[in-house]
């Protein structure tokens, strides 16, 4: 069973368009994070979520919006996708104030053309 | 400006041999680091960790030393393996803030030649 599923896996698609990426944990954690991996490799933290509240925001563009429904997911939508959004997306989640790390998805592979 | 370095993007290493990758830190105020192991098309998986209280801490073949008064540690793997080969990301994080998410360093890419 995985414990941090990401949808999809890859997606590739035309500058302007609008995507989501979806994430779901069967880990029972109550946090849960959204990182971008860019060409120069850097993780950095975008949005992070505890029992479906904002918690961390960094200075992400207006376009990027995180919905948390419930505790187990946390899905990004972009709207009027560029090109420099083309990275890798992580999904992540963890027990805040349990200091054991947080277990990542496999990524997500934007490409925008 | 990078709050975690890790200055070598590359490592090659004799299997069997010890491979020790190396994390600098900037911000004093971390008390916690992470190393995490990733191979490609996956996400991180956790590694090892210590917290500012120790010097070392050490799981099986993976040890973690922290120098606190260089921000510096390093993570020794011994013996290496061929299924070692991944790349290493450091993180910190201030665990005592609370929230404070985990800040990564670049990775550092290992070989591992058999």
């Amino acid at each position: 069973d995985t414990a941090v599923s990401q949808t999809p896996k890859y997606l590739v698609t035309q500058m302007g368009n609008d995507k989501s990426i979806k994430c779901e944990q069967n880990l029972g954690h109550d946090t849960m994070y959204w990182y971008k991996q860019d060409s120069k490799k850097f993780l950095k933290i975008m949005f992070s979520y505890n029992n479906k509240e904002l918690i961390i925001n960094e200075t992400v563009p207006n376009r990027f919006s995180p919905k948390s429904p419930d505790k187990a997911h946390l899905n990004l939508h972009i709207n009027s996708l560029e090109l420099g959004d083309s990275a890798v997306y992580f999904c992540a989640s963890s027990q805040l104030h349990v200091n054991y790390g947080y277990t990542f998805g496999s990524g997500t592979r934007l490409t925008v053309v | 400006d990078q709050q975690v370095k890790q200055n070598s993007p590359s490592l090659s290493v004799q299997e069997g041999r010890i491979s020790i990758l190396n994390c600098d830190y900037t911000n004093s105020m971390f008390d916690y680091f992470l190393w995490y192991k990733k191979y490609p098309a996956e996400g991180p998986t956790f590694l090892i960790s210590i917290s500012s209280i120790k010097d070392k801490n050490e799981d099986g073949r993976f040890t973690v030393f922290l120098n606190k008064s260089a921000k510096h540690l390093s993570l020794h793997i011994v013996p290496s393996q061929p299924g070692d080969s991944a790349v290493y990301f450091c993180a910190a994080r201030i665990y005592s803030a609370g929230n404070t998410p985990l800040v990564f360093g670049k990775g550092t890419r290992l070989s591992v030649i058999a």
